[in-house]
């Protein structure tokens, strides 16, 4: 397609559930990010992939959080456990991935509600 | 990490130049200025960016300081639909390429 789409857009779970948020980039991207972002905050880094591989995880919170990119394309970002903390709109983007001057591409976000 | 520093928050009157600064006083010489803004309830926007000189595009111009240790983002008729968060990134050339987003400049458009 011609933009990074993210499904679902809204998604509302109960605490302790287990939620899965999927994120199709740009065809061609071959880098893919994941931010979450909270009311009234910029967004915040969670993990990005080169391809297949997490080049860069430092950024999720804990060992609820997980993504995967098995064919370099699609990616789910994988909570277990969900807290109400875990309440937040999370981003997906994309990039071609030159060092430093490209540019990523976001999608609209999915918006977690944890009860 | 090289960080930036944004005013929280700006006010202009639609159809007139809006000047919105960004310090990074600790940037490398390696680092990419980028600028993106986030309409509401949308995700982040690429707006400009740049390493050294000046640059324009359709959306904006982007006026980097000689010593690179401030830039400032230039919307030169503002409309109602410019008004955003708008955030000051430093992007690294070496090492991961994650983008570190602070909390931006709010922009209000005044009509």
């Amino acid at each position: 397609g011609a933009g990074v789409s993210q499904t679902p857009s809204n998604k509302v779970t109960e605490k302790g559930k287990y939620v899965e948020l999927r994120c199709d980039p740009i065809s061609g991207h071959t880098a893919l990010y994941w931010y979450r972002q909270s009311l009234g905050q910029g967004p915040e880094f969670l993990i990005y992939f080169q391809g297949t591989g997490a080049a860069d995880d430092s950024g999720l919170p804990n060992d609820r959080f997980f993504a995967v990119r098995p064919e370099g394309s699609v990616s789910t970002l994988k909570i277990q456990r969900t807290e109400r903390g875990d309440s937040a709109v999370y981003l997906c983007a994309s990039s071609r991935g030159s060092p430093g001057a490209n540019v990523l591409t976001f999608g609209a976000g999915s918006r977690l509600t944890v009860l | 990490d090289a960080k930036t520093t944004q005013p929280n928050s700006m006010e202009s009157n639609e159809e007139e130049p809006v000047h919105l600064p960004c310090n990074h006083s600790t940037i490398s010489g390696t680092d990419y200025i980028h600028w993106y803004r986030q309409l509401p309830s949308q995700g982040p926007e690429y707006v400009i960016h740049g390493l050294t000189s000046n640059v324009n595009n359709r959306m904006a111009s982007l006026a980097i300081a000689e010593d690179r240790k401030s830039s400032t983002l230039i919307l030169h008729r503002a409309t109602l639909r410019d008004a955003a968060v708008y955030y000051c990134i430093l992007r690294f050339a070496r090492g991961s390429e994650k983008l570190v987003f602070g909390k931006g400049t709010k922009l209000t458009v005044n009509p």
